[in-house]
């Protein structure tokens, strides 16, 4: 079974600043996805960014960019330049290659980093 | 753009009342599935189907039951809500095609039972 920690509940940044958002699993699997969702306050969870495990170069979307260190098992998250909108949950979630019943499989969650944007 | 729906946002049962929970997908997605979210636990799998009428099993299915009949529709029953069912429920749904299996949700229904 897979684990997935987020160790940080709650953080606060001024706007424009960067913020890292920290993510750590525990897998014996060797391909899998790893996600970045948010959720803001209207409770709409969004795909932020996703990661293949056999890729090695880190994944960018925009402002949006990961630090995937697979031996490691870390897979943080850095949002740059950050915006009142940014303001949400953000979870971080692990998903396997290795299919179970048909070609298809749940994600596993984190619990959940409430990221606050200050003006 | 994907669209998955939930039929109701705020939901209000009674103890053992017969609950139905709907989802529905506009975009012929073979995955669907059912998350609980807790504070403090983020999110759960409950059940997920991969083709019409297949179901399996996810980490937390006690109390459960789900059903697909048609692709787009996959429901989620509560055969007896207990308090302890009080809960936001998000369906979410995914191509399932291994290179691009994202999952998308629904804007999630709060259950509370009383």
């Amino acid at each position: 079974a897979q684990t997935v920690t987020q160790s940080q509940p709650e953080m606060s940044v001024q706007e424009a600043e960067t913020v890292t958002l920290s993510c750590t699993y525990d897998t014996s699997e060797s391909n899998y996805y790893l996600f970045w969702y948010k959720q803001p306050p209207s409770r709409q969870m969004i795909l932020v960014i996703r990661q293949e495990a056999y890729k090695q170069q880190n994944a960018t979307e925009n402002r949006f960019s990961v630090n995937f260190q697979k031996a490691a098992k870390s897979f943080s998250l850095k949002i740059s330049d950050s915006q009142l909108g940014d303001t949400a949950m953000y979870f971080c979630a692990f998903m396997s290659r290795s299919y179970s019943g048909g070609g298809a499989d749940g994600l596993t969650f984190g619990k959940g980093t409430h990221l606050i944007i200050q003006p | 753009d994907v669209k998955v729906t939930q039929s109701s946002r705020y939901l209000v049962k009674r103890t053992g009342e017969k609950v139905f929970l709907e989802c529905v997908q506009d975009m012929d997605h073979e995955n669907m599935f059912w998350y609980r979210q807790d504070p403090g636990l983020g999110l759960r799998l409950i059940y997920f189907s991969y083709d019409v009428k297949m179901k399996e099993k996810g980490d937390i299915p006690e109390g459960y039951s789900v059903s697909r009949e048609k692709k787009e529709r996959f429901s989620l029953i509560l055969e007896s809500a207990s308090t302890n069912q009080t809960s936001m429920y998000l369906c979410a749904s995914s191509l399932g095609l291994a290179e691009v299996d994202t999952q998308y949700f629904g804007p999630g229904t709060r259950l509370t039972v009383l």
